[in-house]
């Protein structure tokens, strides 16, 4: 079936190490492909987007990602992680089906500690 | 702007009551959608609208209707509800198209327990 797998429920990392949170698809073609991160008794905010073109994208907060074809994965990094980091990130993608809705992951929930 | 507003923020009910969860958006979005949220299942898509006038079924629409009859209103209802519908639901508006190179932009949620 299709879907979006996002394979680690919960990452935690001191505050200024580096972070990777993986996200992988197992669409037939490239679907759209986003990250959000919802804080603690908030709404989805967006970071960023992948439609076409460069493979690596910058977005809000420092994160950004890398669209990687041959694994399949749209995974988010962050360089230095910073104790507002703490939230949870889901990835989401729009199968590349025309005007179809956002297919959301479970979610990785992000620790930061001191 | 407010942006995207949900009410209420949280609501208990008895099983078998009904209730109205009332989403409204002032960026003259076209798109509105409902999400359930529970713990590990991420979120997931009950009904969604791409126009005024207009509702479609999203993955989960079973025990839930919604109507669209204002552009900047979308409202979800729940006729008889039940212990399974105890969720935090989130209401979201995009402008042009279903998330194609479209943004979502999310409401603050609503917290519902159903006894």
């Amino acid at each position: 079936a299709q879907s979006v797998t996002q394979p680690d429920i919960h990452i935690t990392v001191s505050e200024g190490a580096s972070l990777e949170l993986r996200c992988n698809y197992s669409y037939g073609a490239t679907p759209y492909l986003f990250w959000y991160v919802q804080s603690p008794g908030q709404g989805l905010q967006l970071l960023l987007k992948y439609f076409s073109g460069d493979t690596l994208v910058q977005g809000i907060k420092g994160f950004e990602a890398e669209f990687k074809r041959s694994q399949s994965s749209f995974n988010l990094r962050k360089p230095s992680v910073h104790w507002s980091d703490a939230a949870e990130y889901f990835c989401a993608v729009v199968p590349f089906s025309g005007n179809t809705p956002l297919v959301f992951g479970k979610g990785t929930r992000l620790s930061v500690i001191a | 702007n407010a942006g995207v507003t949900q009410t209420p923020k949280f609501r208990v009910l008895k099983t078998g009551q009904s209730m109205t969860l009332l989403c409204a958006q002032d960026m003259n979005h076209e798109y509105m959608y409902w999400y359930r949220q529970d713990p590990g299942m991420g979120l997931r898509l009950i009904h969604y609208s791409v126009g005024e006038g207009t509702t479609a079924k999203g993955e989960v629409p079973d025990g839930y209707n919604v109507s669209r009859l204002k552009k900047q209103n979308f409202l979800l209802g729940l006729e008889s509800a039940a212990p399974s519908q105890t969720s935090v639901y989130f209401c979201a508006s995009s402008g042009q198209a279903m998330g194609v190179s479209e943004t979502q932009y999310f409401g603050p949620g609503t917290r519902l327990l159903v006894l």
